[in-house]
């Protein structure tokens, strides 16, 4: 299979700490997203990647939050001194910037606990 | 601003009755509309889409959605559903300008034997 791959699948840490999400897209999609999803809500939309040039910045990204994709091939998004409200599911998503027509392709997701 | 706006946040049916999840979105601009479903710990996954011609569009799991320009709704529904169909559906825009998917909050339909 050769989908999205996220990992860790479940991360359960302490407030204060840092943490970091991986991402690995369909080999061919150049483009990657991260969203993040609440319980009961809708996903959200946080960052996007076109190659290795994040495009664009959520205001939901705050300082602590960072994405890289350093080659163009996977992200990651790492998020510093964790706070209760992080905890959510981590989305990550690829497409093809040159079919252009949304349709994105989701991976499992990373779910963060903060105690 | 793009938005999308799913008015039920929980739909209870029995099993084999039909469903209709309703999706309605603003949007100056022409966009592409989806639905996605996502079963309990898991990503979503595509049902349907449309980009454009006609206004009925089938997906899998006989799931099918219409898309109504005058009214902005594209609302989803199955004529008989299945236990197998319990799950979280979201309502999804996407238009060239923004360059992103605008999700709706979700609908969870739950299916009652």
């Amino acid at each position: 299979d050769t989908g999205v791959s996220q990992n860790p699948r479940h991360k359960i840490t302490k407030r204060g700490q840092n943490v970091t999400f991986r991402c690995d897209p369909i080999s061919e999609h150049n483009r990657l997203y991260w969203y993040r999803q609440t319980l009961g809500q809708g996903p959200e939309f946080l960052t996007y990647f076109q190659n290795e040039a994040q495009l664009e910045k959520s205001r939901l990204l705050s300082d602590r939050f960072s994405a890289e994709r350093p080659k163009g091939s996977f992200s990651t998004l790492e998020i510093q001194r964790t706070e209760q409200g992080d905890s959510a599911m981590y989305l990550c998503a690829s497409s093809l910037q040159g079919g252009n027509t949304g349709e994105l392709f989701f991976g499992e997701g990373s779910r963060l606990t903060v105690l | 601003a793009q938005s999308v706006t799913q008015l039920d946040s929980q739909v209870p049916v029995f099993e084999e009755a039909p469903v209709e999840l309703r999706c309605n979105y603003s949007s100056s601009v022409s966009v592409y509309l989806f639905w996605y479903v996502q079963y309990p710990n898991q990503g979503l996954q595509l049902l349907l889409k449309y980009l454009s011609g006609s206004t009925l569009v089938k997906g899998i799991n006989g799931f099918e959605a219409e898309f109504n320009k005058s009214q902005t709704s594209f609302h989803l529904r199955k004529p008989s559903v299945h236990i197998s169909d319990t799950a979280e559906y979201f309502c999804a825009v996407y238009n060239q300008g923004a360059q992103k998917l605008v999700f709706g909050q979700g609908t969870r339909l739950t299916i009652n034997p």
